[in-house]
């Protein structure tokens, strides 16, 4: 069966510091990928998903990048950290729009 | 592009009780899923429903495709119950979320 790890569960960073999240998928050959926010209370927001190795696509100008380096691999990463990146960032992924979506287990990211 | 609005945004409800949640989407979709957000954040599937009715447990799930909308019911409400259930539609690659419906089960 297929699974997705998403670490660390938790994070506090400083303003201004990089940030990496790193989002691996077992059991499934390219999938789609995404990384997903959440503010406090409310839904989530897609920020950034990928069909295949080294293809992104970003639905929201921000602060954030995306890679993929691998097949099962989809990181989220920023230069230097905002206030307002804190948030709790869910990866997921699903074979196309048409199929049932999974989620990892999400980063609480806090910028201090 | 899709809308999806779910209701009631709040719900509080008697341990025992019984409770519909309603999802509206503006347009015909092929994959209508529905969530529950724990109070630690992780999504739990609960079904995918593109049509037709589903049930598992005291949770089932209906789906009216031509008339764009689902129905999840829960029945005989537990305290493990709450939290924030989300309705998310398909089009093309991305999922189109609702803004969810919070609930709350009181002992």
């Amino acid at each position: 069966s297929q699974t997705i790890h998403q670490w660390p569960a938790t994070l506090v960073q400083p303003v201004g510091s990089p940030l990496s999240l790193e989002c691996t998928v077992e059991g499934t050959s390219n999938p789609n990928l995404y990384w997903y926010r959440q503010a406090a209370g409310r839904g989530l927001q897609l920020l950034f998903y990928s069909v295949g190795i080294g293809q992104i696509s970003s639905e929201v100008p921000q602060n954030l990048s995306a890679s993929r380096p691998q097949d099962r691999q989809f990181i989220l990463s920023s230069k230097k950290l905002l206030l307002s990146d804190s948030g709790f960032y869910l990866c997921a992924w699903h074979p196309d729009g048409d199929t049932e979506a999974f989620f990892g287990q999400g980063t609480r990211l806090t910028v201090v | 592009g899709i809308q999806v609005e779910q209701s009631p945004p709040d719900l509080i409800l008697q341990e025992g009780a019984n409770s519909t949640l309603r999802c509206n989407f503006s347009d015909s979709v092929n994959n209508l899923q529905w969530f529950h957000q724990n109070p630690w954040g992780q999504l739990i599937n609960l079904f995918y429903i593109p049509s037709g009715t589903k049930q598992n447990g005291r949770l089932s799930a209906t789906t009216v495709a031509t008339e764009r909308y689902s129905l999840l019911y829960i029945s005989s409400s537990q305290t493990t119950d709450s939290g924030v259930y989300f309705c998310a539609v398909g089009s093309n690659y991305q999922l189109i979320w609702g803004a969810g419906t919070k609930l709350i089960i009181k002992p």
